[in-house]
């Protein structure tokens, strides 16, 4: 079992729609990120959090540690918003490296 | 502050070749971080280095693979005798000294797609 499991993997939503991401992970954690990669693209870092919630434009984030979950939601879907989105942790433990843990990527596709 | 910037962002070599991957990390980063997107599959951590400094290579293979962040100049991922399974996407991330949780600690480059043939 992957320490960091994303679900659903592929998502198709109407323009418009609601979409939420769901990622829970199975060790403790210092930091998530949500990360953003479109074809054939770089990665672009969405979020980074440690608790809470936190919102930029249409997107929001939140994470319940207790709970080892986060979900990542997308407001009034766009086209644009096609890409493949990424969870991934930064272990505790793993302060003095950095290096993060990664789900194996929800593919969204926004139709018109 | 033109960003994490990778280069090339596509190579091909023949099998038996060495490839050379540079990353220059923002200004201001002094930490960098590796990973490889194999075709479909997930991200994976290759090397965390600090300048002149390998922290963390525990994802590296054993073999043909190597990674330097000198004083002065890129950080550098090196792959010699490449095979087709090397064929993948290497990003490099780089962050501050001291993470802030508060902000994006970290910063990925646009990527090197690789392809051995």
């Amino acid at each position: 079992k992957n320490e960091v499991e994303q679900s659903p993997q592929n998502l198709t939503a109407q323009e418009g729609e609601f979409i939420t991401i769901n990622c829970s992970y199975s060790v403790g954690i210092s930091a998530l990120h949500w990360l953003q990669q479109h074809p054939g693209g770089g990665i672009v870092s969405l979020f980074m959090l440690s608790s809470g919630k936190k919102k930029h434009g249409r997107l929001i984030a939140t994470i319940n540690i207790q709970e080892k979950h986060s979900s990542l939601h997308i407001t009034a879907s766009h086209p644009r918003d096609s890409a493949v989105y990424i969870c991934a942790v930064r272990q505790i433990g793993s302060s003095n490296t950095g290096k993060l843990i990664f789900g194996q990527g929800t593919t969204l596709q926004v139709k018109p | 502050n033109a960003g994490v910037m990778q280069n090339p962002r596509h190579l091909v070599r023949r099998r038996g070749q060495e490839a050379r991957l540079r990353c220059s990390p923002m200004k201001g980063h002094s930490h960098v971080y590796w990973y490889r997107q194999l075709p479909e599959e997930g991200l994976k951590f290759m090397v965390y280095l600090q300048k002149e400094n390998i922290i963390d290579e525990s994802g590296m293979p054993k073999e043909r693979f190597s990674a330097e962040f000198p004083k002065e100049g890129p950080s550098i991922l090196r792959i010699q005798q490449v095979v087709r399974g090397d064929s993948a996407a290497y990003f490099c991330a780089s962050s501050p000294g001291k993470v802030d949780y508060e902000n994006y600690g970290y910063t990925f480059g646009s990527g090197t797609r690789l392809t051995v043939v």
